[in-house]
C-alpha cells in the first residue's frame, strides 16, 4: 500500500472555478513532485520541491500554482483552467537526487 | 533532448510465459533506471530500479538488466500470472529528473 495520500480522488471544475489538490506523505522525504499524465501517456514532471523550496518548475502555466506548507504536504492550486488540462495528476516523494521516487493514487481532473 | 524509448508497446502472453520489454535512452550521462507497474485507476508502483554501476538485478519473478555500453535496458518477467497484466512504464534519471518510457500494456491470458 502507498504511504503518499492524494484528495480529491476526482474532480470536476469549470473554467472559471479555483480549486485545489493535496498530497501528503509519512515516508520523511525531502523531496515532493507533481506529475500530469494524460491519457495512454507516461507521467510528465511539473514541479519538484526540495526541503519545501520549489527546485523544478518544468515551464508550467501559471494556471497552476504549487505550494508545499510543510515537510509532508504538498498542494497543487488550479485557477482559470483549460479543457486540455483534464489529466491524473500525481503526487510522488523521495529523497531526492538520483533516487526511488513513489507515487501516490493520482487525483483524475475533468475540466468542463 | 532527454528521450527514452519503450517496446512493444503491447504484449499479449500466456500464463506462465516469460515476457520482456525493452528501453533505450539517449544521455549516456544517466545512472538510475527505475520500472513501474500502473493498474486501471491507480498511482504507478515501483516495481524494480537498477543502477548504472549494476548489470542486472533480479526480484523473485522480476528482473531488470542494463548494457551502459549500448544504452538499453530490459525487464524480463518469468512464470506470469493474471494479476501482471498492467500498463509498465520504463525510465531514466536525467540530473534530477525522471523520464518515461512510453509505456507497454502487458496483458496476461489465463
Amino acid at each position: 500500500d502507498t504511504e503518499v495520500t492524494q484528495t480529491p480522488k476526482h474532480l470536476v471544475m469549470g473554467m472559471t472555478n479555483k480549486k485545489s489538490l493535496k498530497c501528503e506523505q509519512h515516508m520523511g522525504h525531502r523531496a515532493m513532485y507533481w506529475y500530469k499524465q494524460k491519457a495512454k501517456k507516461p507521467p510528465e514532471l511539473m514541479f519538484v520541491y526540495s526541503y519545501e523550496k520549489l527546485s523544478i518548475n518544468e515551464s508550467v502555466p501559471s494556471r497552476f500554482s504549487p505550494e508545499c506548507p510543510n515537510s509532508s504536504l504538498l498542494n497543487l492550486h488550479l485557477h482559470a483552467l483549460q479543457p486540455e488540462d483534464s489529466a491524473l495528476y500525481l503526487c510522488a516523494t523521495g529523497t531526492g537526487g538520483i533516487n526511488e521516487q513513489f507515487f501516490g493514487p493520482g487525483t483524475r481532473l475533468t475540466v468542463l | 533532448g532527454e528521450n527514452v524509448e519503450q517496446h512493444p508497446s503491447t504484449l499479449s502472453v500466456q500464463e506462465g510465459d516469460s515476457a520482456v520489454i525493452k528501453c533505450t535512452y539517449s544521455d549516456s550521462a544517466s545512472n538510475y533506471f527505475p520500472w513501474y507497474k500502473q493498474e486501471l485507476g491507480k498511482g504507478p508502483q515501483l516495481i524494480i530500479d537498477i543502477r548504472s554501476n549494476v548489470g542486472e538485478k533480479k526480484d523473485q519473478r522480476i528482473a531488470v538488466t542494463l548494457n551502459k555500453t549500448a544504452k538499453h535496458f530490459s525487464l524480463h518477467i518469468t512464470e506470469t500470472q493474471p494479476e501482471d497484466s498492467a500498463v509498465y512504464f520504463c525510465a531514466a534519471m536525467f540530473t534530477d529528473k525522471l523520464i518515461f518510457g512510453t509505456g507497454t500494456r502487458l496483458q496476461v491470458f489465463p
